[in-house]
């Protein structure tokens, strides 16, 4: 079965702590890994799209990298803004036909910096 | 700022109304979708179009239906509700094409009383 699960659920971090966000990944075919940022009351903000493994892509403080069973979302040296629920999606192939694909979102990270 | 707009923000309605959910994206994108999400969970997918077209409907109750009037815009018309369907109610767009991500309005709230 498809499945995505995101580790740690919560994590609380000193500002200017740098720390790693877990996504771990078991699905038929990947056709792509995306990494949205969520604020309270607002919809999922796109961050990174990664293809295949050994890919990396980087954005201000994240870097996000993939392998063949995870991705990490490394942030470094976080500021209070960067609180937020930090989602992970994955297109799973469904089929030959790219309407058979599945969307699956992990649980989430939420993410707390202290000032 | 979004580029995909929902319309409205919050609605509050009775298990009795019918009432719609708007969404609108002018980013030239051929697939729209609808996902509803609870607080603290991933948002799960509901409906997608793909060019004009229902595509996927994943088992969604017939209280719930979407309709896609052109490729900018986005409905969810909302009939005789549970207040288990409260939730933030998140319309999404992508270009259609393969491994392209989707891009998420801020939601609408909905309350059902």
């Amino acid at each position: 079965e498809d499945q995505v699960t995101q580790s740690p659920e919560a994590l609380r971090l000193q500002e200017g702590e740098s720390s790693s966000l877990n996504c771990s990944y078991t699905v038929s075919g990947l056709r792509g890994l995306f990494w949205y940022r969520q604020d309270p009351g607002k919809g999922p903000e796109f961050l990174f799209t990664l293809y295949s493994a050994g890919e990396e892509k980087e954005k201000e403080r994240l870097k996000a990298t993939l392998t063949k069973k995870e991705s990490f979302l490394h942030i470094t040296a976080p500021k209070p803004e960067d609180s937020a629920t930090y989602l992970c999606a994955v297109q799973a192939a469904g089929g030959r036909m790219n309407r058979d694909d599945k969307i699956i979102f992990g649980k989430g990270t939420r993410l707390h910096i202290l000032p | 700022d979004t580029e995909v707009t929902q319309t409205p923000k919050h609605l509050v309605m009775g298990m009795t109304n019918k009432k719609s959910l708007k969404c609108e994206q002018h980013m030239g994108h051929r697939a729209m979708y609808w996902y509803k999400q609870k607080a603290k969970k991933p948002p799960e997918l509901m409906f997608v179009y793909s060019y004009e077209k229902l595509s996927i409907n994943e088992s969604v109750p017939s209280r719930f239906s979407p309709e896609c009037p052109n490729s900018s815009l986005l409905n969810l018309h909302l009939h005789a509700l549970q207040p288990e369907d409260s939730a933030l109610y998140l319309c999404a767009s992508s270009t259609g094409l393969l491994n392209q991500p989707q891009h998420f309005g801020d939601g609408t709230r909905l309350s059902i009383l």
